[in-house]
């Protein structure tokens, strides 16, 4: 099985500074990474996913997380915000075992990212 | 390529009463995964299904059910509806044939309020 944990339930920050958001995973097996951000009343987008390859994964919108195997983390990380990324952001895990991860991702709480002028 | 379509997008249903919700996954995505959006439980997965089959289930109880159908829209049955049971329902549509390529695509989701 799988867990997630998300270390900061609100994160505010101004228009222009630094953001991390935090996450670490629990997993018994191997996992694919992803982040997904949810704007209100709306589903889940993509933002950006680990499946292999290089441990540094980048969004088309500035966002970059890098897969940390020794630490179990994927922080998701970006050098500038803007008004426009305030909405909550979770983060998401599926183990490589077979059938009991079949379509299963398992999320984390959700950090919500506040951008102030 | 259109998205993920969910239909209703909202519902208000009453106690003991039962609900249908429907999926319609990009076109050529053979997999659809559910999960139920609560404010105090977070996302929690209820079931996955490809080529028809239910593959994974999550911890939900047998009033929560499933099916796909051969063009790979799916429904979700929810019955004897409890207030516990309102939530945003979301449905994923799966990129991929196996767990090292598959990635999800959410739809705008089905709120069921239960009242």
């Amino acid at each position: 099985a799988q867990s997630v944990t998300q270390l900061d339930s609100q994160v505010p920050v101004f228009e222009e500074a630094p953001v991390e958001l935090r996450c670490n995973y629990s997993s018994s097996v191997s996992v694919y990474l992803f982040w997904y951000v949810q704007y209100p009343n709306q589903g889940l987008q993509l933002l950006l996913k680990y499946l292999s390859g290089s441990t540094l994964v980048e969004s088309i919108n500035g966002f970059e997380a890098e897969f940390n195997k020794s630490q179990t983390s994927f922080h998701l990380r970006k050098p500038s915000v803007h008004i426009s990324d305030t909405a909550e952001y979770f983060c998401a895990v599926r183990g490589n075992a077979g059938g009991t991860s079949y379509g299963k991702l398992t999320f984390g709480q959700g950090t919500i990212l506040t951008v102030h002028p | 390529k259109a998205g993920v379509t969910q239909t209703p997008r909202y519902l208000i249903k009453t106690r003991g009463q039962q609900v249908t919700l429907s999926c319609s996954p990009i076109s050529g995505h053979r997999s659809v995964s559910w999960y139920q959006q609560t404010p105090g439980q977070g996302l929690q997965f209820l079931f996955e299904y490809f080529s028809e089959t239910q593959r994974n289930k999550g911890n939900f109880p047998g009033r929560f059910s499933g099916r796909q159908f051969s063009n790979s829209r799916s429904e979700m049955n929810v019955s004897t509806l409890e207030l516990g049971d309102s939530a945003l329902y979301l449905c994923a549509s799966v990129e991929g044939l196996s767990p090292s390529t598959d990635t999800q695509y959410f739809g705008p989701g089905t709120r069921l309020t239960v009242l």
